[in-house]
């Protein structure tokens, strides 16, 4: 089974400053295809959750350019560039190669 | 855009079999563009993948869970199931539906959740 492994699992921000979560993996999520289908949700209070980037540095429609998403293998960031009031919540990591394993989550909170 | 929506007892006795459907709507759950999944989330705790099916009847099963866990789907009527037997108090959980992309031909290759029900909570209680 493949564990996703997030750091921090909590994450005091300033407003306007940057944040960001690291993910990283048991082992490799590059799929026989080439691709590394590696996902960022987030998480507001009572809601769903909700899709930000796709294969690690795509970002689904209507999501902000100030969430942005890198890495390779089995090490991958989400960074949110200047956090804003509504970006509280709780980020969950998601691999989709080896069929599906979301991160523990991690709680973005406003200082 | 694609809307699902879960429904089914919010209560359910220790050793009994949990039951949840998902509706589909926007879109037919025939698609082979997509999987159907259901992932749950315990009060206070993280998402847990459980299972998902594609519209042919294939299922993939969480290896934890595998034993209990049964999801079907009934095109008929744009709906796909999940049943779990056994139930204990760890059960208790928000039961989320959600569609995963496969692929589509601007995009052949995707494999995300893209849309989500709103869940369901589930309590395991005598």
């Amino acid at each position: 089974d493949i564990v996703m492994t997030q750091t921090p699992l909590s994450s005091p921000v300033t407003l306007g400053q940057p944040a960001s979560i690291s993910c990283r993996s048991s082992q490799s999520l590059v799929h026989s295809d080439g691709n590394t289908y590696l996902s960022w949700l987030q998480q507001r209070p009572g809601q769903p959750p909700r899709l930000l980037i796709y294969k690690i540095s795509n970002r689904f429609s209507g999501v902000p350019d100030r969430f942005s998403g890198s890495g390779a293998g089995t090490d991958f960031t989400l960074k949110i560039s200047r956090v804003e009031a509504e970006d509280v919540g709780v980020y969950y990591c998601m691999q989709a190669t080896h069929l599906w394993t979301f991160g523990q989550g991690t709680k973005v909170e406003i200082k | 855009q694609l809307q699902l929506q879960e429904s089914g007892p919010g209560l359910v006795k220790p050793s009994e079999t949990l039951s949840l459907t998902c509706t589909v709507s926007g879109g037919s759950i025939s698609s082979s563009s997509y999987y159907w999944g259901w992932i749950r989330q315990p009060p206070g705790k993280g998402l847990e993948w459980i299972g998902s099916i594609y519209y042919s009847g294939s299922t993939y099963y969480n290896p934890s869970l595998k034993s209990r866990v049964t999801i079907s789907v009934d095109t008929s009527k744009n709906q796909f199931s999940l049943k779990l037997s056994s139930v204990t108090a760890a059960d208790t959980a928000v039961y989320y539906c959600a569609s995963f992309l496969k692929g589509v031909p601007w995009l052949v290759y995707a494999r995300y959740f893209d849309y989500w029900g709103q869940g369901t909570l589930v309590t395991v209680s005598s």
